[in-house]
């Protein structure tokens, strides 16, 4: 049980253009989802934390009209990259918590993101 | 600058020898996971310690919690090829959902 999968795995496009990256707990209903960020052999840094119904709570440093988010449902949430560049390249990763047990977070496998 | 600080960032070591992996901080922590990433794949945790001083063992991986929880190691018996990856270990604070992760540690085996 508690599964999370992201779409695409990969994904390349032009600068300028958006991306939209899924994330969606399979076998649970997700209250929270965070959205991470991780740059080639570096850590894993949290962008933004979002509650299924409310709008994301952003760290310090990320922009969130580049970078939005919307969590929909209880089991899906999204992070579209707005005119992305190439600077936005990176490995987006992201974690649901369910109902119980809400100190585990389960982190889906990754969208590595590409941008030309 | 990092609030966890791992050690070593990279290691190689020949398969069959042992190592430990440090995560430190000056900050007190009220719970404290450890990862392990492989390239392309989200982190899989292997163990969460919540109380000062604890051991964990999972196989051949020790985990250990510091006595003021403000650090933690994890020790490999006889590494194998497959023990290849990102170490990585994850801090909560008191009353945060927030995971905070250390800066990483490579680890090689070579078979």
């Amino acid at each position: 049980g508690a599964v999370v999968s992201q779409h695409p795995s990969r994904v390349i496009c032009k600068s300028g253009t958006s991306v939209k990256i899924e994330c969606r707990s399979l076998d649970f209903q997700a209250t929270t989802m965070f959205w991470y960020r991780q740059f080639p052999k570096k850590s894993l840094m949290l962008m933004a934390t979002s509650n299924e119904g409310s709008k994301a709570t952003y760290e310090q440093g990320v922009e969130k009209d580049k970078f939005l988010i919307n969590h929909a449902s209880l089991t899906l949430s999204t992070l579209t990259v707005t005119s992305a560049h190439p600077e936005d390249s990176s490995f987006y990763i992201c974690s649901a918590t369910g109902l119980v047990g809400a100190d585990t977070q389960y982190f889906g496998p990754g969208t590595r993101l590409t941008v030309l | 600058t990092q609030l966890l600080e791992q050690s070593p960032q990279f290691l190689s070591i020949q398969e069959g020898e042992n190592l430990t992996v440090y995560c430190n901080s000056s900050s007190v922590f009220s719970s404290l996971q450890w990862y392990r990433q492989e390239p392309g794949e989200g982190p899989v945790l292997l163990v969460t310690v919540v109380t000062g001083g604890e051991v964990k063992k999972l196989k051949r991986l020790t985990f250990q919690f510091g006595d003021a929880r403000k650090d933690s190691s994890l020790h490999i018996t006889a590494a194998q090829p497959g023990d290849t990856g990102l170490y990585l270990c994850a801090g909560r604070m008191d009353s945060s959902y927030k995971l905070i992760f250390g800066s990483g540690t490579r680890l090689l085996v070579r078979p």
